[in-house]
């Protein structure tokens, strides 16, 4: 498909294990977004790629969390000892570089449901 | 800070109705975007409306309008003719250069 994809759609981890999620962003797509979705509330930024770079990881909660994208395309989100809190959606989304702020439209995939127990 | 209000966590409209959805923003930055996203139970983002800080006109796109207020930094989205299919969660977002942030949402409920 030419959609963002993510992979795995579910993931149940026990506290502590480490978890790792996957983006495959739309072909050509410069810019990464990854968001973490609580219940009921909307995205939260974690952190944003323009090809490899990483440029923004504000958002990252802790340094129980990290995130890769070393060849320019596929990302993955990486949770170190997982906490409970930690359980939620987490969403990717890929846009075209950004050259204009409407080109910043975000595509964004169908987000991996994480919960620790 | 919080950049992006959405007042209303539920909202009913009748079916075939128009409904308003509120959402303030807060910036300084002359240049941003503000985008609408539904978010159906299914939990896919789908992308709705766009509007340009300098865009002259309110963005259209089939039966989404978006009541853009500049000086109030208000970007309301109007639904016109709602559907049973509009029932979903309703995400306004602002992004300013890389940055996107997102309000908390308005739950939509069309009633048959």
């Amino acid at each position: 498909g030419a959609g963002v994809s993510q992979s795995p759609r579910y993931k149940v981890a026990k506290r502590g294990q480490d978890v790792a999620l996957r983006c495959d962003p739309i072909s050509g797509h410069v810019s990464l977004f990854w968001y973490q979705q609580a219940l009921g509330q909307g995205p939260e930024f974690l952190t944003y790629f323009q090809n490899e770079a990483q440029l923004d990881k504000s958002g990252l909660p802790s340094d129980r969390f990290f995130a890769e994208r070393p060849e320019g395309s596929v990302s993955t989100l990486k949770i170190q000892r997982t906490q409970q809190e930690d359980s939620a959606v987490y969403l990717c989304a890929s846009s075209l570089e950004v050259g204009s702020l409407r080109e910043g439209e975000q595509f964004f995939g169908p987000g991996t449901r994480l919960t620790v127990l | 800070a919080q950049k992006i209000t959405q007042t209303q966590p539920g909202m009913f409209v009748q079916e075939k109705e128009a409904v308003t959805l509120d959402c303030t923003y807060d910036t300084s930055d002359p240049s941003y975007g503000l985008f609408w996203y539904k978010q159906p139970s299914s939990g896919e983002m789908i992308f709705l409306i766009y509007q340009g800080s300098y865009d002259q006109q309110n963005a259209t796109e089939g039966r989404y309008s978006l009541n853009f207020q500049k000086a109030r930094k208000s970007a309301n989205l109007v639904i016109s003719a709602s559907q049973l299919g509009d029932s979903a969660m309703y995400f306004c977002a602002m992004r300013e250069e890389e940055d996107m942030r997102f309000g908390a949402g308005t739950r939509l409920t069309v009633k048959p």
